[in-house]
């Protein structure tokens, strides 16, 4: 969607390398960015999400960081492994809806 | 996690034909939504529906679909009649709040229009 956007669309990581998937949205009024991941086949699935008055979240290998000024977001997963490729989603919310970035495909090769 | 349920998982049918896909949502969400993805692509919004009303649709909501969920039922997608640019995979979502809260997606169902 137009009001987020994704980049890179393809991503190709070593195994154990770190991966970061960087996102920016139009609506300096979003407060809520959470992040898919989709498996082939599958449907997308929460994996973190970060809302507005914080600048960094991690768990369990993701983290997230919020710029607000910059209106940009970003996904980095540390030591990435095999498992960990997969279409990855950025969203944004504005005026109530959400708007989905276009995807990342994270290829992670052993 | 919180589960939405989609009905049938795969449907194939002539083009032309009406289809009806199924969500049963997050049994205390409010918000509802189907989204668009032709394989690979991305997730694409078609319609956000609330208090038996939709909300907000999107351009890719033509005049031939219809979206209900009639006495708290399934919420459902029905499109009629069918074209080929209509096979794709369809998810539906629901979420407890409009824009600020979680959006949990069901297991997508497979349309295929011959």
């Amino acid at each position: 969607g137009e009001q987020v956007e994704q980049l890179p669309s393809i991503l190709r990581v070593q195994e154990g390398s770190s991966a970061s998937i960087n996102c920016t949205y139009e609506n300096s009024a979003s407060n809520y960015f959470p992040w898919y991941k989709q498996e082939p086949g599958e449907n997308p699935k929460l994996i973190i999400d970060i809302r507005s008055n914080m600048e960094r979240k991690q768990t369990q290998g993701l983290i997230v960081l919020l710029d607000k000024k910059a209106k940009r977001f970003s996904l980095h997963i540390t030591d990435t492994q095999p498992g960990d490729s997969a279409m990855y989603f950025c969203a944004a919310n504005s005026n109530n809806r959400i708007f989905f970035g276009d995807g990342t495909q994270l290829v992670v090769k052993p | 996690g919180p589960k939405v349920l989609q009905i049938p998982s795969h449907q194939i049918i002539d083009m032309g034909q009406m289809v009806t896909l199924n969500c049963d949502p997050v049994s205390n969400h409010l918000y509802f939504y189907w989204y668009k993805q032709i394989l690979g692509q991305q997730m694409e919004f078609l319609v956000n529906f609330y208090n038996g009303k939709v909300m907000e649709k999107s351009k890719l909501f033509k005049d031939q679909f219809s979206v209900e969920r009639p006495d708290g039922s399934y919420f459902t997608l029905k499109i009629q009649p069918t074209a080929l640019e209509d096979s794709a995979v369809y998810f539906c979502a629901s979420s407890s709040y409009r824009g600020q809260d979680t959006q949990y997606f069901g297991p997508g169902t497979r349309l295929l229009v011959l």
